[in-house]
């Protein structure tokens, strides 16, 4: 079983929805997750840290749920500029290595 | 936010020849870098944890005498692939972490490896 899983999408929504997906993690041990998102060709870029409390940013709000251990992001009012891969990662135990889910791909069009 | 500086970007080789990637960290002092790799429509696989003034702790599967890595300074880390080969194409990408373990990584641009 991989640490990370994400449903790999694609997840096509027109400007202005909302879309939503979730990861799992395997890991009940994991202590820090995270969302970051990556456009074709580049590094990724933190979106943002996942609390146990959850929290927003913007347009974007992230969960945890660590008895059934996933956590979801949410996008509200889709820009194109929303295009991207959104990748789960994962820290688990008190070294710095990440884990990272395959990505989850969003297509926002006009 | 920390800034992490990979080099090349991209570069073509022949097989049989080998290249070298640098990662910098330039704005703070990294005594643990990871190394990267990535296939299309694939996740990012961790191939080594790069240690200032140690060895290089490779994963599983991840052959250590054909990806030499050297961390000789605390904001630099290098990735030598030796003897290319078609197969090693592929987008290398390093990061690296600040204080304490478990906080953002910060990632270079990452370098496209294409073998000809």
């Amino acid at each position: 079983r991989k640490e990370v899983e994400q449903d790999p999408g694609p997840f096509n929504v027109p400007e202005g929805a909302t879309v939503a997906f979730n990861c799992t993690y395997s890991n009940s041990a994991s202590q820090s997750f995270f969302w970051y998102r990556q456009d074709c060709r580049k590094e990724p870029k933190l979106l943002m840290s996942v609390y146990s409390s959850g929290n927003e940013d913007g347009r974007f709000t992230a969960q945890l749920n660590r008895a059934s251990q996933y956590i979801s992001l949410l996008i509200r009012d889709s820009k194109l500029s929303d295009s991207a891969t959104y990748l789960c990662v994962v820290n688990i135990g008190n070294d710095y290595k990440l884990s990272f889910g395959a990505g989850t791909t969003v297509t926002v069009r006009a | 936010g920390a800034v992490v500086s990979q080099h090349p970007s991209w570069v073509i080789c022949k097989s049989g020849t080998s290249v070298k990637i640098e990662c910098r960290s330039l704005d703070f002092q990294a005594t643990t870098m990871f190394w990267y790799r990535q296939f299309p429509k694939q996740s990012l696989m961790l191939m080594a944890t790069s240690n200032e003034g140690s060895k290089a702790t490779y994963e599983q599967g991840v052959e250590k005498d054909k990806f030499l890595i050297n961390h000789a300074s605390l904001t630099l880390s290098t990735l030598t692939v030796t003897s290319a080969h078609p197969e090693d194409s592929s987008f290398y990408i390093c990061s690296a972490q600040l204080l304490p373990a478990g906080t953002e990584a910060f990632f270079g641009q990452g370098t496209r490896l294409t073998v000809v």
